[in-house]
C-alpha cells in the first residue's frame, strides 16, 4: 500500500453542483498529479502541482481547478458538474527536484464520483 | 496532438502462456513508464524506461523501449493468475508541461 490517501471514497452529486476532492501525498513527496479515469479507460492527466503551483495541465476546462498546500496535500475542485464528469479521480504523488515530474508515481485509491 | 496506442485491448491466456502488450506513440517519447491496475484497484508503478533500446527485467516481466523511443513493450513469461489486471503504458514527451499521456491499457485475464 502507498501512503497516498484520498477522500471521500465515493460521492454522488447532481448536474451543476460543485465538488472538492482531497488527496494527502506520501511523506517526503512534493508533487501531486490528478487524473480522471472513466470506466474501462486509461487515466487522463488533469494537472500537476509542484511546490504549491500548477506545474502542468492536460486538456481539461478551467472548471477543473486545484490547490496544493504547504504540507503538499492537494485538492481538486470541479465546478458546474456535468454527467460526463462521472469517473474515478486518482491522485498520484511523486518526488521531483524541479520542473514537471516524470518520476515514479504513487497512486491513491481514488474517489468514485457519480453525477446524476 | 500526441497519441499513445496500446494493443491489444484484451488478452485472455491460459496460465503458463506468455503475454505481450505493445505501446506505440505518434511522436518521440522522453521516457515511458508501465503501471498495473488490478480490478477495483489503482495503478501501481512497475518500471520506467529512459534510454533508447533499453531493456529491463523484473523476474518474469521484460520491458523494452524502442530504438526510436516511439514504442515499448511489456512481456510476461509463463503467466500466473496473480498477473490478472490491466497494464498501462504512460508516456512523457518532455518539452512543455502537460505532455503526459496514458495508453488505454491491455486487460489481461488468466485462466487457471
Amino acid at each position: 500500500e502507498t501512503g497516498v490517501t484520498q477522500s471521500p471514497t465515493h460521492l454522488i452529486k447532481t448536474r451543476g453542483q460543485q465538488v472538492t476532492l482531497r488527496c494527502s501525498s506520501q511523506s517526503g513527496h512534493n508533487t501531486v498529479s490528478w487524473y480522471q479515469q472513466a470506466l474501462g479507460q486509461g487515466p487522463q492527466f488533469i494537472f500537476q502541482y509542484y511546490r504549491e503551483e500548477e506545474n502542468g495541465r492536460g486538456n481539461f476546462p478551467p472548471r477543473f481547478s486545484g490547490l496544493q498546500f504547504p504540507n503538499y496535500s492537494s485538492e481538486l475542485n470541479v465546478n458546474a458538474l456535468e454527467l460526463d464528469d462521472s469517473a474515478l479521480y486518482l491522485c498520484a504523488s511523486s518526488l521531483a527536484r524541479a520542473g514537471l515530474s516524470y518520476n515514479e508515481q504513487f497512486f491513491g485509491p481514488g474517489t468514485r464520483l457519480t453525477v446524476l | 496532438g500526441q497519441q499513445v496506442m496500446q494493443i491489444p485491448q484484451y488478452q485472455h491466456v491460459q496460465e503458463g502462456e506468455d503475454f505481450t502488450t505493445y505501446c506505440n506513440s505518434s511522436t518521440t517519447l522522453s521516457n515511458i513508464q508501465w503501471y498495473k491496475q488490478r480490478p477495483g484497484g489503482h495503478p501501481v508503478f512497475l518500471i520506467q524506461l529512459v534510454k533508447s533500446g533499453e531493456v529491463k527485467k523484473q523476474k518474469r516481466l521484460t520491458f523494452q523501449f524502442g530504438e526510436a523511443k516511439k514504442n515499448s513493450s511489456l512481456h510476461i513469461t509463463a503467466t500466473q493468475t496473480t498477473d490478472v489486471g490491466t497494464y498501462f503504458c504512460f508516456g512523457f514527451y518532455g518539452g512543455s508541461q502537460g505532455n503526459l499521456i496514458f495508453g488505454k491499457g491491455t486487460k489481461l485475464s488468466v485462466k487457471p
